[in-house]
């Protein structure tokens, strides 16, 4: 396998569920992205890991928690969620040694919550 | 606070020909790198090009070239020679620099792109 791996690729819960979003890159990369996409919005960024450290929490509520193993595998467990939560949920990874590097997007979990 | 600025939802472009999509940017950094991607309908963010905001000459990845203007503040992205598979949204993006080596990359609304035959 190669690049950057999301599973699911579709998610549908209710508001009491838990859920996981998993992410995998195979390019030997250091640093991870979680990014939330909404209809007709800007790309949002939700955190950030580099060697398996956050470095970044955008203000993401936390009924959304982050998880960095190790510097291949990337989680996001959801819980409580609300319907403005559905959107589609991107993973990234970048080398993590040069900011100028462009980030490896995955397909994406496209989540739904009713 | 850096910004990016996409004015265009949406483009038509006949296939064969060239189309410029717009991009303006605002930041107060002297540094600083500015992306352009393609997301399809399958959903993954693909890289395209990149201009560093030091480089002299605009960049340029086979059909796609970045027309960077500074002073304007502006990184249109020009498809030359355009493919039915160009059909798309494009998204153009700004580094935003905290030090360190993460890209925390700040994304303009995108514009979709449809190539008629």
């Amino acid at each position: 396998e190669t690049g950057v791996t999301q599973t699911p690729r579709h998610l549908v819960m209710g508001m009491t569920n838990k859920k996981s979003l998993k992410c995998e890159q195979h390019l030997g990369h250091n640093a991870m992205y979680w990014y939330k996409q909404s209809a007709k919005k800007p790309l949002e960024l939700m955190f950030v890991y580099s060697l398996e450290e956050r470095v970044e929490n955008n203000s993401v509520p936390s009924r959304f928690s982050p998880e960095c193993p190790n510097s291949s595998h990337l989680f996001l467990h959801l819980h409580t969620l609300q319907p403005e939560d559905s959107a589609l949920y991107l993973c990234a990874s970048s080398p993590g040694t040069d900011a100028n590097s462009p980030l490896h997007f995955g397909n994406g979990t496209r989540l739904t919550v009713t | 606070a850096q910004k990016i600025t996409q004015t265009q939802p949406g483009m038509f472009v006949q296939e064969k020909e060239a189309v410029t999509l717009d991009c303006t940017y605002d930041t107060s950094d002297q540094s600083y790198g500015l992306f352009w991607y393609k997301q399809p309908s399958s959903g993954e963010m693909i890289f395209l090009i990149y201009q560093g905001s030091y480089d002299e000459q605009n960049a340029t990845e086979g059909r796609y070239s970045l027309n960077f203007q500074k002073a304007r503040k502006s990184a249109n992205l020009v498809i030359s020679a355009s493919q039915l598979g160009d059909s798309a949204m494009y998204f153009c993006a700004m580094v935003r620099r905290y030090g360190g080596a993460t890209n925390k990359l700040i994304f303009g609304t995108g514009t979709l792109l449809a190539v008629q035959p």
